[in-house]
């Protein structure tokens, strides 16, 4: 079946730092890709997205692409705040529709000033 | 504003009594989830419904029950049958459509006291 894998945190950052989190997935076809972020005590928001290979998809200073060769599709962020601390989840859904979202098993990112 | 609503924020339950989660979308979306999350883990599909009076099973459905008599409303009843209730609760909906995106509610923390 379909399954996604991330990079287990907690990951620990500097203010101004560069944010990598590394998400590969599992997956019959050519899914769709997302990013979620979750802040304390909160539910998903949808940070980015990519629909097919080579895309990029931007939101926030946030980027991540779709790299079919590599079943990748890693977060980078060049310069976090503090207001990035959140847990991150990498999530995949078959291009059928009305198909489900896989999600991994998220990174927390905790952003020091 | 559109959006989904869950309800309560917060849930206690006596062991051995069934409660029931609320969501509400006013999206015009097809398709409701729940998911569930437990501490520094990623979510699991319990239950979801890509139209009215239908529903699907997901990779942890046992314990739990959901009705789809409305497109606005997939309530979630947590039964005395699940073993190992207390977690976060997320509702999500989308369009019935090639690979969506979702849409999160601000969940549901339910503790068995």
């Amino acid at each position: 079946g379909d399954s996604v894998t991330q990079m287990e945190g907690p990951v620990t950052l500097s203010e101004e730092a560069f944010l990598t989190i590394n998400c590969t997935y599992t997956a019959t076809g050519y899914p769709s890709l997302f990013w979620y972020v979750q802040y304390p005590g909160e539910g998903l928001q949808l940070l980015l997205k990519a629909t097919k290979a080579d895309d990029k998809g931007s939101n926030k200073g946030f980027e991540a692409t779709y790299r079919k060769e590599t079943t990748s599709f890693h977060l980078e962020k060049g310069s976090v705040q503090v207001s990035d601390s959140a847990v991150y989840f990498c999530a995949l859904t078959p291009r059928a529709a009305g198909n489900k979202l896989t999600f991994g098993g998220g990174t927390r990112v905790l952003v020091k000033p | 504003d559109g959006g989904i609503t869950q309800s309560p924020k917060y849930l206690f339950r006596k062991e051995g009594q069934n409660v029931t989660l609320s969501c509400e979308q006013n999206l015009n979306h097809d398709a409701m989830y729940w998911y569930r999350q437990d501490p520094g883990q990623g979510l699991r599909l319990i239950y979801y419904s890509q139209i009215v009076n239908d529903f699907q099973k997901g990779d942890i459905a046992e314990g739990y029950s959901v009705s789809r008599e409305k497109k606005e409303s997939f309530p979630l009843t947590v039964t005395s049958a699940q073993k190992n209730p207390t977690a976060f609760y997320l509702c999500a909906s989308s369009i019935y459509r090639e690979a969506p995106e979702a849409f999160f509610g601000q969940g549901t923390r339910l503790t068995v006291v």
